[in-house]
């Protein structure tokens, strides 16, 4: 079993669209948890930190369930540019272990 | 501008010729790591350094040396590369006790 696991999709969802990821992770000592977006063959770059709290920003909004080790993301309104793949990243021992999922992948279609 | 640099971004070799693939940041991060990306594994973490001089084993460490003997500085040493280290590459660098990896633009390698 993989220790950070994502639906690989693709998830084909319309403009205006509200999509939702989710994550699982199995490793109980993980400490601190990202989603991460990659355009095509391109560098993965920071999307939103996770807290057990909840963390939103803007149309984004990213949950921690603790107890059932996953994290979720939830895009509302969808846009085209959010055409994406979209990694969760589990940490633990601070970046000493640094596990990455194997991604979702969404198309936003007009 | 701050950023994460990689050379070479395109690298086509042979079975067993040693090769160094460069990463370099201009942020004074403490924090380096290597990670190879294939596809349906997505990112595994190859090795990775808290600061000069430290340097540890990531989830696929087999094959792969690195260095840091400088803080801006982490290359990535294949001694004897092989067709299943085929992979694309990324660097990246972080400040210690903050939340964002900054990436490098990624290093595309095919052994023959």
């Amino acid at each position: 079993r993989k220790e950070v696991e994502q639906d690989p999709g693709p998830f084909n969802v319309p403009e205006g669209a509200t999509v939702a990821f989710n994550c699982t992770y199995s490793n109980s000592a993980s400490q601190s948890f990202f989603w991460y977006r990659q355009d095509c063959r391109k560098e993965p770059k920071l999307l939103m930190s996770v807290y057990s709290s909840g963390n939103e920003d803007g149309r984004f909004t990213a949950q921690l369930n603790r107890a059932s080790q996953y994290i979720s993301l939830l895009i509302r309104d969808s846009k085209l540019s959010d055409s994406a793949t979209y990694l969760c990243v589990a940490l633990s021992g601070g970046y000493q272990k640094v596990t990455f999922g194997t991604g979702t992948k969404l198309q936003v279609i007009p | 501008e701050a950023q994460v640099t990689q050379n070479p971004r395109y690298l086509i070799t042979v079975t067993g010729k040693k090769l160094t693939v460069t990463c370099s940041q201009n942020m004074n991060h403490e924090y380096m790591s290597w990670y190879r990306q294939d596809p349906g594994l997505g990112l595994r973490q190859i090795y990775y350094s808290m600061n000069v001089e430290v340097t540890d084993k990531g989830d696929v460490p087999e094959g792969y040396k690195v260095s840091r003997k400088e803080k801006r500085n982490f290359p990535l040493i294949l001694e004897s590369p092989s067709p299943n280290q085929t992979s694309l590459y990324f660097c990246a660098s972080t400040s210690l006790g903050t939340d964002t990896q900054y990436f490098g633009p990624g290093t595309r390698l095919t052994v023959l």
